[in-house]
Order: structure tokens, then sequence, then C-alpha cells
């Protein structure tokens, strides 16, 4: 059963820039949450979808978004790239709070 | 909001020591937790999970983690550490209703021989 998989792996953008990420959930998993994981900060939660639509929303600044497709893929959008959004950005999918998360590998993105 | 609080920023044990990593939460209601482990250059793996029920939860690899409701606490432990287990481990929770899983900020532990 494939895993939770992000693209791309890693990811080098210039201040100012923009960027997409893609996350492809686990097949029949409706829930798609994204992080990001920085040394000082461990995960802060962005935001949640399910089934397209946003059910939550974590304390980023809306250069931050999201959406997530009729087949459950998601991606986020980071517009104006600042130094301080470099970090390794975590998509987990759930079918069910129950079964807890699984999370992909991640996307590293550096901003120079 | 649900907070999650883990004391340790960095433990250091040698081989066949055993290990407790704290967890505190602050939320007064029904929580599910969980702890996952994330082993260098890999991506965070589910350690184990608590929903109802024993409070004690038997996960993989030998751990095992005890929920306290009245300490608000979740701790991890493992009677005896491998070289293996040098990760970082991060506590998490979430709440009934519509609440995102929110993580402490993670324990960095090192295995010596």
């Amino acid at each position: 059963k494939a895993g939770v998989t992000q693209t791309p792996r890693y990811l080098i953008k210039t201040r100012g820039q923009q960027v997409t990420l893609s996350c492809s959930p686990i097949s029949g998993h409706r829930s798609v949450s994204w992080y990001q994981q920085t040394p000082g900060q461990g995960l802060q939660f962005l935001f949640e979808y399910f089934s397209e639509t946003q059910r939550n929303k974590g304390n980023f600044p809306g250069r931050f978004s999201g959406r997530q497709f009729s087949n459950s893929r998601s991606e986020m959008n980071v517009s104006t790239l600042e130094l301080g959004d470099s970090a390794l950005y975590l998509c987990a999918s759930t079918p069910d709070l129950n079964y807890g998360y699984t999370f992909g590998s991640g996307t590293r993105l550096t901003v120079v | 909001a649900q907070s999650v609080s883990q004391h340790n920023h960095h433990v250091i044990l040698s081989e066949a020591a055993s290990l407790e990593l704290g967890c505190n939460y602050s939320y007064g209601g029904t929580v599910n937790l969980f702890w996952y482990v994330q082993y260098p250059g890999q991506h965070l793996q589910l350690l184990l999970k608590y929903f109802s029920g024993d409070p004690l939860v038997k996960g993989i690899k030998g751990f095992e983690a005890e929920f306290i409701k009245s300490k608000f606490s979740f701790n991890l432990r493992k009677p005896s550490v491998q070289w293996s287990d040098t990760a970082e481990y991060f506590c998490a929770v979430i709440t009934s209703g519509n609440t995102p899983l929110v993580f402490g900020k993670g324990t960095r532990l090192s295995v010596i021989a």
C-alpha cells in the first residue's frame, strides 16, 4: 500500500518567489493536514482539509494557502517567500481520527 | 486551544538504560494521544496511540506510554534503550470535536554505546 507522497523532496527558492508543494494521501484517506517543521519550533499546524473543504487553519499569515482536490490530493502554496519560511513541510493523511495520522517524507524548502 | 509540553529537549542515555520522556497537555476534556518518532533522515512514524480503555498503551519496538488523566500526562517509556532508538520523539494530542492534531516541540534522544 503506497504511503503519503510529497513532491518535490527538495526545493530552493529566492525571497519573494512563490512555491507550490504537493501531497498525495494514502488511497481512501480523505483528510489531509499540513505542518511546518523547524528546529526551534517543532511541528506547527498549517491547515487541514477534508473532502475539499478546509476544516482547520493554523496561525500562519495569509501568504500560506492550500487546497484539496476531489481525488483528495492536496497542494499548499506559499507566496512572497521569506527567509524564515525555510523549513520541512510535512503532509499527513488519515481516513478517520481513530486511525492516527500517516506522514509523508516532507518537502524541504530552502529560501535564499 | 490545547497545547502539548515536552519538558526534555535533549536526553542522552547509555545503551540498556531505561527511558522516560515526559509529555503534558492542556485540555480538560476527552483527548486522543499519540507518540511519534522521527529517525534521522526519515519521516515521522506512529509509535503508539491512546483513545480509551487501558491507560497503559503498548506500541512498536518495545515502547509503552501511560495516560494519567489527573496529571494530564502521557509519558513514554522503554525499559532498555538501544543505539537504534536514537531519534526525535514527538507527543501529540487531538481533542474531541473538530480540532487539529497538535504536537509538542519534541525530545531528541541520543543513545550512546
